[in-house]
This record gives C-alpha cells, sequence and structure tokens, in this order.
C-alpha cells in the first residue's frame, strides 16, 4: 500500500530551536508538495518541487524556512530559527505531473512552546 | 491570484438528511477540481475529482459532486449521511497544467444521531 511518509508525527520543541521535518514521497511520484494547516489559515502550500527541482516556495518565510529535495526519496522543512507562531500541522503530499491528486501524508504537529 | 471559497465555516446535520457544500473558485481558465476529507485527527483523503468528461462525479463513500463551468461552482453533494461522516471537508482546484492544488479553507461536517 502507497503512501507518503512523513517524520516526526509530533514534535514539540523551544523557541529558538532547529526543526527539520522529513518526508518520504510514494515511488515514482515527481512532485512533492509542503502545506502548513492551521484553524486560522486553513491550508497553505509553503513550497513545490518537481523532479527534485524547487518550483514555488512563495509561501514560505524565506528567512527561518527552508526546503529541500536531497535525492528523489526524501523530502526535508526545516525551521531555524523556530517562532511559537510556526506551531501547526505540517503536510506534505505527493503526486505526478502532469498532476492528478497529491497524496497526502499523516502529517507533522509542530508545537513551538 | 486565484482562490477557493467554500461558503460554509460548520455545518450540522442529522443522521439521514441530504448534505451540499458549496464550493466555487476564481480562475477562469481550464481547471481540475478536487474535493478531500479530512477525519478527525487523520491526514486529507480524496473523495473525488474531476479533470474532463461528465461533469456530474461520483466518488467514493456515496459522495458526489457537480462542476458547473458557467457558476465557477464544485459542490458536493451525498443524500444520506452517516453518523461517520462527520469530519473536515476540503476544495481544492489546480490549473491544468503543472500548478499545485489551492485549497478552500474547509467546511467542518457534523452529524448527529
Amino acid at each position: 500500500d502507497a503512501r507518503v511518509t512523513q517524520t516526526p508525527r509530533h514534535k514539540v520543541t523551544e523557541m529558538g530551536q532547529e526543526v527539520t521535518m522529513r518526508c518520504q514521497p510514494i515511488l515514482g511520484h515527481n512532485t512533492v508538495f509542503w502545506y502548513r494547516q492551521t484553524m486560522m489559515q486553513g491550508l497553505e502550500l509553503l513550497a513545490y518541487f518537481r523532479n527534485r527541482a524547487p518550483l514555488d516556495d512563495s509561501g514560505m518565510p524565506k528567512d527561518r524556512f527552508s526546503a529541500e529535495m536531497p535525492d528523489a526519496t526524501l523530502a526535508t522543512l526545516k525551521i531555524q530559527p523556530s517562532e511559537p507562531r510556526d506551531s501547526a500541522v505540517y503536510f506534505c503530499a505527493s503526486g505526478l505531473s502532469p498532476p492528478t491528486e497529491a497524496f497526502f501524508g499523516q502529517g507533522t504537529r509542530l508545537t513551538v512552546v | 491570484a486565484q482562490s477557493v471559497s467554500q461558503h460554509n465555516h460548520h455545518v450540522i446535520l442529522s443522521e439521514a438528511a441530504s448534505l451540499e457544500l458549496g464550493c466555487n473558485y476564481s480562475y477562469g481558465g481550464t481547471v481540475n477540481l478536487f474535493w478531500y476529507v479530512q477525519y478527525p485527527g487523520q491526514h486529507l483523503q480524496l473523495l473525488l475529482k474531476y479533470f474532463s468528461g461528465d461533469p456530474l462525479v461520483k466518488g467514493i463513500k456515496g459522495f458526489e459532486a457537480e462542476f458547473i463551468k458557467s457558476k465557477f461552482s464544485f459542490n458536493l453533494r451525498k443524500p444520506s449521511v452517516q453518523w461517520s461522516d462527520t469530519a473536515e471537508y476540503f476544495c481544492a482546484v489546480s490549473r491544468s497544467g503543472n500548478t499545485p492544488l489551492v485549497f478552500g479553507k474547509g467546511t467542518r461536517l457534523s452529524v448527529i444521531a
């Protein structure tokens, strides 16, 4: 059963610490998305990659967030330094291009205290 | 910028009632349309999708949606809801081609006995 795998599932950290979230897309998918979900803003697109190349990261605060795909089986989202307002659920999703639907991982629930 | 509007923030229905959730989008070109469901504490799962062809789309769990191009709408329907349909429902749109999904803010559905 192919699925998108995200680690960790939960993360509690102190303000100022670095946070790294990892995502393993479905094998064969060439598009990866990072979304952030909050009560106030809903689902916001942070970044997306096609064939490991970043296509759009305009939704991401550049001063503290960074997203990379070191290889086709791993995508990372890093926050440094973290702030309480970064508390949210971060979802990774993968898909094919031309786009079909996006397949979502279980998410990483981040709490910054 | 492309946007997706879901008119109802929270809908409360009794079991066996009929459901219709509204979704409108702002983009005028060719679009791909999706409805996702998020059960409490879980990730987003695809309910149904429309790319082309018959504008009445049938999905899983008895859901269907109708694409009305002239109204820029893609409303979700179910003739008879069950308690297990309690969840949050998200409409999403992508422009045909290589663009990511843009999500509405979601509609929370509560089904009561």
